[in-house]
């Protein structure tokens, strides 16, 4: 079964600086995609990137951006000059391909809670 | 579109009552999830719908817990009777079917229930 692991429970970054945050997923699938989810203290839940495994390419959505390394397993979340709206819960997640059994599963990280200070 | 439609957003009731939340769904999206949310356990699975059709309670706690989704529009998370262990953040997402593609899951605002 897959697993994802989100390895900083909580993480601190001043504004304008960038922080990386971490994730790691096991899995023996080739193919599978990964998300990155926002959850500010209004509780939405936010897409905030995405990434195909065969893309070799990392995703990149204007501050943020993907570290993304399939043979280490590995898909860090980079925010460049974080602005204090980025205080939030994010969220790793994992979800098998499409052809593959019960693949509408998002597999979830338990969360890595980002403080920007002024 | 208004998004995924969760009501209520709070809830408040007493130990053995039953609890009611509802969802509607982004249209045309496919898939309907249940989630929970508590600081304990973090995001959990309850069931999933495809096309109205229940595809996988394995998350569904136990008995108390039910789900419906009468049509494409609409779905119900059942909890009777409700416990204090049952407080927690209940999530409806949806999403869509496009083959081989993201089909990412859309969330409602979620409803926090309070069960004293």
């Amino acid at each position: 079964a897959q697993t994802v692991t989100q390895s900083q429970p909580e993480m601190s970054v001043q504004e304008a600086e960038t922080v990386t945050l971490s994730c790691t997923y096991d899995t023996s699938e080739s193919d599978y995609y990964l998300f990155w989810y926002k959850q500010p203290p209004s509780r939405q839940m936010i897409l905030v990137i995405r990434q195909e495994a065969y893309k070799q390419q990392n995703a990149t959505e204007n501050r943020f951006s993907v570290n993304f390394q399939k043979a280490a397993k590995s898909f860090s979340l980079k925010i460049s000059d974080s602005q204090l709206g980025d205080a939030a819960m994010y969220f790793c997640a994992y979800r098998s391909p499409y052809n593959a059994g019960n693949n509408r599963k998002l597999i979830w990280g338990l969360g890595t809670s980002l403080a920007v200070n002024p | 579109d208004a998004g995924v439609i969760q009501s209520p957003r709070h809830e408040v009731t007493e130990m053995g009552q039953e609890v009611t939340l509802r969802c509607k769904p982004i249209s045309g999206h496919d898939y309907l999830f249940w989630y929970r949310q508590t600081m304990m356990r973090g995001l959990e699975l309850l069931i999933y719908f495809n096309n109205n059709v229940p595809i996988d309670d394995s998350g569904m706690p136990e008995d108390r817990f039910s789900a419906k989704m009468p049509n494409a529009s609409f779905s119900t998370l059942k909890i009777q009777p409700s416990e204090p262990r049952d407080s927690a953040v209940y999530f409806c997402a949806s999403s869509p079917f496009r083959g081989g593609a993201y089909n990412e899951q859309f969330f409602g605002p979620g409803t926090r229930l309070t069960v004293l």
